[in-house]
């Protein structure tokens, strides 16, 4: 099994761009995470998805983040524009369900704004 | 507000020699503490649960509620146990993970 995948795995892009990461979760699993994870510090939780629904985008900087999971299973977090500070490595999980199921880790996308 | 802290950014200990990362939390109800781990080049997994009670790769961890602690052990290091180490709390509200900012372990031969 693949694991959850993510695309790309580094983006280099310049300040007021657009970007884009995908997620495809693992087979089965329900609810889908992203988490954004600046250096030196620990992941911090941007959206919970439980099947197509987002119930919990507290955290999400809604002025420019946007996600989407159409269909219940891949995932789209985009960020328009991007800023400086935005540079972080942005990690989506899955589990099979939310109640303290283990959460499955993607590789994560490095992105560095310019 | 929850909060999870490791108040050391790096460990470094010999081979075979105890180990300790610590981990202390705020929260006011009753969470659900994880040791997660990230090898290098490796992805984010995790380690053990406190509700599991298990010793995974000789390391176990004790959730101590008086003092808010989740500290984890292993009593003799070995240089594969390099990794980066985050503590995390679940509020009970639905898989909510908060992370602490990681200690990283260095075991020397």
């Amino acid at each position: 099994e693949a694991g959850v995948v993510q695309s790309p795995r580094y983006k280099i892009i310049e300040k007021k761009q657009p970007v884009a990461f995908w997620c495809n979760p693992i087979s089965g699993h329900n609810t889908l995470y992203w988490y954004r994870q600046n250096l030196g510090q620990g992941p911090e939780l941007l959206i919970r998805y439980e099947n197509e629904e987002a119930v919990d985008d507290s955290q999400l900087p809604k002025d420019r983040f946007s996600a989407e999971r159409l269909k219940g299973v891949d995932s789209t977090l985009k960020i328009q524009p991007a800023e400086l500070g935005d540079s972080a490595v942005y990690l989506c999980a899955s589990s099979r369900d939310t109640l303290r199921d283990e959460q499955y880790f993607g590789p994560g996308t490095r992105l560095t704004v310019t | 507000a929850q909060r999870v802290t490791q108040p050391e950014k790096l460990l470094s200990v010999f081979k075979g020699a105890p180990v300790e990362l610590k981990c202390n939390y705020s929260y006011s109800g009753s969470p659900e503490l994880f040791w997660y781990v990230q090898y290098s080049r490796q992805r984010l997994q995790l380690l053990l649960r406190h509700i599991s009670r298990e010793s995974i790769k000789g390391f176990t961890a004790d959730l101590n509620k008086g003092e808010t602690s989740f500290h984890l052990k292993k009593p003799f290091a070995q240089e594969e146990d390099s990794a980066m180490y985050y503590c995390a709390l679940d509020n009970n509200a639905g898989n909510m993970l908060t992370f602490g900012g990681g200690t990283r372990l260095m075991v020397k031969p």
